[in-house]
């Protein structure tokens, strides 16, 4: 069954430094997503990408982050400058084309952030 | 934006009961139900979804209820098993097409004590 893979399963990271967290979102797929849970919180929107940009973001999703689909293959998400409320696991996931209407988010397995 | 408020937040009990998650959502244009289940260390999974067209679906021990007038929706688990435990989280989603912005619930922790 196809699966969304994300990279790395968990990094750990000095506050100030970037971070580049990577996904594989489903070949087919054309809507991907970044959602994060921070420990013991509920998993929260933070941007939706299609068509090469940004069609929506939360406002958790502020100027220190950054979507990117660098290829046919990979979506992106960088963290320019970490801070410490910054740690939390981080959620890719997608969706299908329009059309089919089927609704189902696919999410990866998380890759779990640690700002010191 | 949506709000979707769940509980109960903790929810133990014992092989071969039911358990029953209650969920809230604010926003009247919400048309797209899903849930998930969580597993340790491993992200959302979806286990059932209802659509506002739609008050009931059932797949096989799970249930689902949609009062859209009250904007409250249900899942219903029956004749829970050990690996019925996971974290159990709602959703609303105004989406169209393939899009879908979900807002989840917080969360409800369900033990399942063989």
């Amino acid at each position: 069954e196809p699966e969304v893979t994300q990279t790395p399963s968990h990094q750990v990271t000095q506050m100030g430094q970037e971070v580049i967290l990577r996904c594989v979102p489903i070949s087919n797929h054309l809507y991907f997503y970044w959602y994060r849970q921070i420990l013991g919180q509920k998993v929260e929107f933070l941007v939706s990408f299609y068509n090469n940009e940004i069609s929506e973001k939360s406002e958790i999703f502020d100027d220190q982050f950054s979507v990117e689909r660098p290829d046919g293959s990979n979506f992106t998400l960088k963290i320019r400058s970490t801070k410490l409320e910054d740690s939390a696991m981080y959620f890719c996931a997608s969706s299908e084309q329009p059309g089919l209407n089927t609704g189902e988010l696919f999410f990866g397995e998380g890759s779990r952030l640690t700002v010191l | 934006g949506e709000n979707v408020e769940q509980h109960p937040s903790t929810l133990s009990v014992q092989e071969g009961d039911s358990a029953v998650i209650k969920c809230t959502y604010s926003d009247s244009a919400s048309n797209y139900f899903p849930w998930y289940k969580q597993e340790l260390g491993k992200g959302p999974q979806l286990i059932i979804d209802i659509r506002s067209n739609v008050g009931e679906k059932k797949d096989q021990r799970i249930a689902v209820t949609l009062n859209k007038t009250a904007k409250h929706f249900s899942l219903h688990i029956t004749e829970t098993q050990p690996e019925d435990s996971a974290v159990y989280f709602c959703a609303a989603s105004e989406g169209s097409g393939g899009y879908q912005k979900v807002t989840f619930g917080i969360g409800t922790k369900l033990q399942v004590i063989p």
